[in-house]
């Protein structure tokens, strides 16, 4: 298996444009985790997804922040309008299971200038 | 709801002398504990997992960690550490399969471990 895939690996944008981050989990696990990491706030999740549904989206920083998962094989993290504070790392991970271990992409690094 | 404490953040240690990175961990219920390893610009991996059963478990790359429920904690420890070890490591916790409580896991802020030669 190729694991989780993201794109792009790097993205520098203006402030005010609209982000899409993607991402592909692995086959098979019912669960996709978006992250965002900063040097100041460590790791953080973002929202989660289930069997496609999104369960929990208390970690969306504000309205500007929005992500879909379309089908089991696709999710997509869009922010818009973009601003420089959202500039980090974002990762997206898979799980087979509710609570075991959990798979990580890459990350897309996101720069907002 | 389960939080994760790492206390150090920055670790610093000689080549091939042994470290331990300290974790604890809140839950009121039974939990699975996990460490994971994000090396420069790459993405986490999982270092070592504990679901149940043996409370020592160990990774292939000679990393080990005790489950301790009396204390909370789930240190990581090496005997011997070299360069290539440099890296973030992450303790990481669930509320395994008791129910009721969120899905996912709840990481720790992150340990750097620096080596030095």
């Amino acid at each position: 298996d190729a694991g989780v895939i993201q794109s792009p690996r790097h993205e520098v944008t203006e402030m005010g444009q609209e982000v899409t981050l993607r991402c592909k989990p692995i086959s098979g696990h019912d669960y996709l985790f978006w992250y965002r990491q900063t040097m100041m706030r460590g790791l953080e999740l973002l929202i989660y997804f289930n069997n496609n549904v999104p369960i929990d989206d208390s970690g969306m920083p504000e309205d500007r922040f929005s992500a879909k998962m379309p089908n089991a094989s696709f999710s997509t993290l869009k922010i818009q309008p973009s601003e420089p504070r959202d500039s980090a790392v974002y990762f997206c991970a898979s799980s087979p299971d509710r609570n075991n271990e959990q798979f990580f992409g890459p990350g897309t690094r996101l720069t907002v200038l | 709801a389960q939080s994760v404490t790492q206390l150090d953040s920055q670790v610093p240690v000689f080549e091939e002398a042994p470290v331990e990175l300290r974790c604890n961990y809140s839950s009121s219920v039974s939990v699975y504990l996990f460490w994971y390893v994000q090396y420069p610009n790459q993405g986490l991996q999982l270092l070592l997992k504990y679901l149940s059963g043996s409370t020592l478990v160990e990774s292939i790359n000679g990393f080990e960690a005790e489950f301790n429920k009396s204390q909370t904690s789930f240190h990581l420890r090496k005997p011997s550490v070299h360069i290539s070890d440099t890296a973030e490591y992450f303790c990481a916790v669930s509320e395994g399969l008791s129910g009721g409580g969120a899905d996912g896991l709840t990481f720790g802020k992150g340990t750097h471990l620096i080596i030095q030669p």
